[in-house]
């Protein structure tokens, strides 16, 4: 089976901190995506890489970074957490050309206060 | 641009009868379908797609879910629910003539089942 891990469940940060949520998968996908999940609104995509070294942006990049330095690590990045990013953080990854769907790792609830 | 909506927050069913619960999509190409199921304080998990050939796709835990092109919808059904299907549920498309899009994913429905 996939397994797609993340580094924290529950993280409780400062405002202004940077914050690193880690995401490692053990399939050798290509594709890796980080979303960020707010009710009623589904899941946004924020970023996503597909080779190592890649990265795109998606819907809402806007405060956040990647890093894909190794092709099972995509790591999200938030330079200086802000409160309006307190949210339910998902890691993704999936094959090249994905017709398998994605596979999910458990997220972590990142609250800044 | 492709869109999906969910038109229901949440959908209420008694333990064995019927569960629907509504999608309807929009791309440009040709559509990849598919739903995801979310436990409490759980990652999404794959339940079915629909990329091609038999419009009525099985997937897991007994779900099914029929793509009706005409009315761009891809609602997902199930016989007879069960207390443990009680669970959030997402509809994603990715429009399959576009390389570079991604996946889009609908509000989400909250699906109870009583006892």
């Amino acid at each position: 089976d996939v397994k797609v891990t993340q580094s924290s469940r529950y993280l409780v940060k400062r405002t202004g901190e940077k914050v690193f949520l880690e995401c490692v998968q053990d399939m050798d996908h290509e594709n890796m995506f980080w979303y960020r999940q707010d009710p009623g609104l589904g899941l946004r995509l924020i970023y996503f890489s597909y080779d190592v070294k890649m990265k795109e942006k998606g819907d809402i990049p806007e405060g956040y970074s990647v890093s894909r330095e190794k092709k099972e690590r995509f790591s999200l990045i938030l330079e200086s957490a802000s409160t309006n990013q307190t949210s339910m953080y998902l890691c993704a990854s999936s094959l090249s050309p994905w017709r398998e769907g994605q596979f999910f790792g458990p997220g972590t609830r990142l609250t800044v206060l | 641009a492709q869109s999906v909506a969910q038109p229901e927050d949440q959908v209420n069913v008694a333990e064995g009868n019927p569960l629907t619960v509504k999608c309807t999509y929009s791309v440009s190409g040709n559509p990849y379908l598919f739903w995801y199921v979310q436990y409490p304080n759980r990652g999404l998990q794959f339940l079915l797609k629909y990329i091609t050939g038999d419009n009525l796709v099985k997937g897991s835990y007994g779900f099914e879910a029929e793509f009706n092109k005409s009315q761009t919808s891809f609602h997902l059904k199930k016989p007879s629910a069960l207390v443990s299907d009680s669970a959030l549920y997402f509809c994603a498309v990715r429009d399959g003539g576009n390389a570079g899009n991604m996946l889009t994913f609908g509000g989400g429905t909250r699906l109870m089942v009583k006892p």
